[in-house]
């Protein structure tokens, strides 16, 4: 079975902080799929980045894929209130399953 | 395109009782799967339908099942319901196209007492 371990857990920071998540495995996946999920709703696709040493940007959001295709990275720059919420990443394995991480709860506090 | 819509939103069941829950995928979504989501937890994957045969399964005991229909639209249905089985269930289609990418309903909130 994979494991998706993703750091920290929690994250509370004030407003226009930067800040990075982290998802790693020991597992090669074909794409990481990263998600933000607010509190009485489901998980929202953000990105889906398929190729080692992949950079995407999404407005202040930047997301990496690891060379190896096992880890991955989200960095926040100038964090905002509206950020705030469960992030997820999510990694497909040649069997087309998904691998859902534990998530990374942030709090951005104006 | 209308989004994954899920029914009920809130459930409230009774230990040994079973339960159904109903989603409706993306139009043009073939792919169907359930996820269950705890605290404890996280996202655990419960299967996947794909023109209406299972495609893929979770580690879940038999009391968990679900189907799909021609038309895509898939219902879930727990046995036997436990307190450990309260959650919040989540359905999310897929086009399923080079990547595996999930589209999420709101979710069923299931509460076993």
């Amino acid at each position: 079975t994979q494991l998706l371990e993703q750091s920290p857990q929690f994250l509370s920071i004030q407003e226009g902080e930067n800040l990075t998540v982290y998802c790693n495995s020991s597992s090669v996946f074909s794409s990481l799929q990263w998600y933000r999920q607010e509190p009485g709703e489901g998980p929202v696709l953000l990105v889906t980045v398929v190729t080692g040493g992949e950079v995407k940007k999404l407005k202040r959001l930047t997301f990496q894929f690891g060379d190896a295709r096992k880890d991955s990275s989200l960095h926040i720059t100038a964090a905002q209130p509206g950020d705030t919420g469960l992030y997820l990443c999510a990694g497909e394995t040649s069997g087309s399953r998904l691998t859902f991480g534990e998530g990374t709860q942030l709090t951005v506090n104006p | 395109k209308a989004g994954v819509t899920q029914t009920p939103r809130y459930l409230i069941k009774t230990r040994g009782q079973q339960v159904t829950l109903s989603c409706s995928p993306i139009s043009g979504h073939r792919s169907v799967s359930w996820y269950q989501q705890t605290p404890g937890q996280g996202l655990q994957f419960l299967f996947e339908y794909f023109s209406e045969t299972q495609r893929n399964k979770g580690n879940f005991p038999g009391r968990f099942s679900g189907r799909q229909f021609s038309n895509s639209r898939s219902e879930m249905n727990v046995s036997t319901l436990e307190l450990g089985d309260s959650a919040l269930y989540l359905c999310a289609s897929s086009p399923r196209t080079v990547t595996y990418e999930q589209y999420f309903g709101p979710g069923t909130r299931l509460t076993v007492t």
